[in-house]
């Protein structure tokens, strides 16, 4: 199945600070998805994004798609304490198969 | 409400034992699967059903063991030939429609420690 390099794999960041994840494939994907959990929660389906050069904002949550569509991002403007958590992009589903790799994992520090 | 409910939420097993760890949803999916989660890592795929009595090994299978009986339903048994099953168990499932589209839906997840 199709995967998907994410980085970082770990930010700390003062809150109040932006922070930005980013998501690379070496293949052109369909679409992307990103997920977000919560320490100690299980994942929750945040977006998707399907057309070349998308942006969609959620609040402070921006998510990009590539013009290649092989890359996204995922930038939080004045991050707060409630925005800790891992975040995982997803590539689509391939072989009946989801792929979640490592994520980032956020730490915001009050 | 609709959702996915998962039990137990904390589950310890002895040496040499199985356990079953039970996954139900009423959201009227087709799909389910089963994921494994260790500290700090990124989530596996142990097993996952697309319909009713139908499912398939995913990454990690050896040691587990599943069912699909019920649409609803997508029971785990973690057995005695699992060397290392401390982990967070996570279960979830899909609406129909593309496949390439598709999003999950998580349940709370299962610690299982090994006494």
């Amino acid at each position: 199945g199709q995967q998907v390099m994410q980085i970082p794999q770990y930010q700390h960041v003062q809150e109040g600070e932006d922070f930005t994840t980013y998501c690379n494939s070496s293949t052109t994907l369909s679409n992307i998805q990103w997920y977000k959990q919560r320490p100690g929660g299980h994942p929750v389906f945040l977006i998707q994004l399907v057309k070349s050069g998308e942006v969609k904002k959620q609040k402070r949550l921006t998510f990009q798609f590539g013009e290649a569509k092989k890359n996204s991002s995922l930038h939080i403007t004045a991050t707060q304490t409630t925005d800790v958590g891992t975040y995982f992009c997803t590539p689509p589903n391939t072989g009946n198969q989801f792929y979640f790799g490592t994520g980032t994992s956020l730490t915001v520090i009050p | 409400d609709g959702g996915i409910t998962q039990s137990p939420k904390y589950l310890f097993r002895k040496e040499g034992q199985n356990v079953t760890l039970s996954c139900e949803q009423n959201l009227n999916h087709d799909a389910m699967y089963w994921y494994r989660q260790d500290p700090g890592q990124g989530l596996r795929l142990i097993y996952y059903s697309q319909i009713v009595n139908d499912f398939q090994k995913g990454d990690i299978a050896e040691g587990y063991s599943v069912s699909r009986e019920k649409k609803e339903s997508f029971p785990l048994t973690v057995t005695s030939a699992q060397k290392n099953p401390t982990a967070f168990y996570l279960c979830a499932s899909s609406p129909p429609g593309r496949r390439s589209q598709e999003t999950q839906y998580f349940g709370p997840g299962t610690r299982l420690l090994v006494l």
